[in-house]
């Protein structure tokens, strides 16, 4: 069955970067794009950005650019989302999402079909 | 960015009771909307995607409608799982902003 594996837990300090980890399985990984998507304690959930396995091209929410790297290794079906200069208001959970497809009459909708199980990025001094 | 509004943000209400989130766009985003279901501690579930299709799995208490900058996500008879947050998200634009979502709880 599809699935992804996140990296486990990450204690931080302030200005540290953090590299997390999505092991994607079940499907063939360079069909779907993959997304970042956040969740600070009791919070909302914001998107952070996209890579496309296949090629490694990225798009990033304005919020992130310069902060912000995601890659793959197309051999492990992995892909990687690092987060530096970090501050205190990155402590969140790091979700990594499967983007599918939906075709319908005439045009084609991305939705997030599989997610990962979260990461919890604690950033404190 | 599209600001995806939700309400309520969070409604009481009991087992066997019809109820109806409602989700804003900022501007016109077709019927590139989906819905997902978060319970504490969990990743979100899709839900819904493109507006009223039903992902494989859900169970048929859930419907959406709507188009353009109006959503609406109603779930016919809870049932004690569907107690849970629910988001909104638009896959119009990026960056594909979410709702604030809705809490919904048992009355």
């Amino acid at each position: 069955q599809v699935q992804l594996v996140q990296s486990g837990a990450e204690v931080k300090k302030p200005g540290a970067s953090v590299k997390v980890s999505c092991k994607a399985s079940g499907y063939t990984f360079t069909s779907y794009y993959m997304h970042w998507v956040r969740q600070a304690p009791g919070q909302g959930l914001e998107w952070m950005g996209i890579i496309n396995p296949s090629g490694g091209t990225t798009s990033y929410a304005q919020k992130f650019q310069g902060r912000v790297t995601m890659t793959r290794d197309t051999s492990t079906s992995t892909v990687y989302m690092e987060l530096s200069s970090l501050r205190s208001e990155d402590t969140a959970v790091y979700y990594c999402a499967r983007g599918s497809v939906y075709y319908g009459s005439g045009s084609s909708s991305i939705a997030f079909d599989c997610w990962g199980q979260g990461t919890l990025v604690t950033v404190s001094s | 960015d599209i600001q995806m509004t939700q309400s309520p943000s969070s409604l009481s209400a009991s087992v066997g009771d019809r109820v109806t989130i409602t989700c804003r766009a900022s501007q016109s985003i077709s019927n590139y909307l989906n819905w997902y279901q978060q319970k504490p501690g969990k990743a979100p579930k899709l839900l819904i995607y493109a507006a009223s299709s039903l992902q494989s799995g859900v169970p048929s208490r859930f419907s959406a409608s709507g188009s353009g900058t109006d959503f609406t996500l109603t779930i016919s008879s809870l049932q004690p799982e569907d107690f849970a947050t629910y988001y909104c998200q638009q896959s119009y634009s990026t960056p594909y902003t979410f709702g604030q979502g809705t809490k919904l709880e048992i009355k």
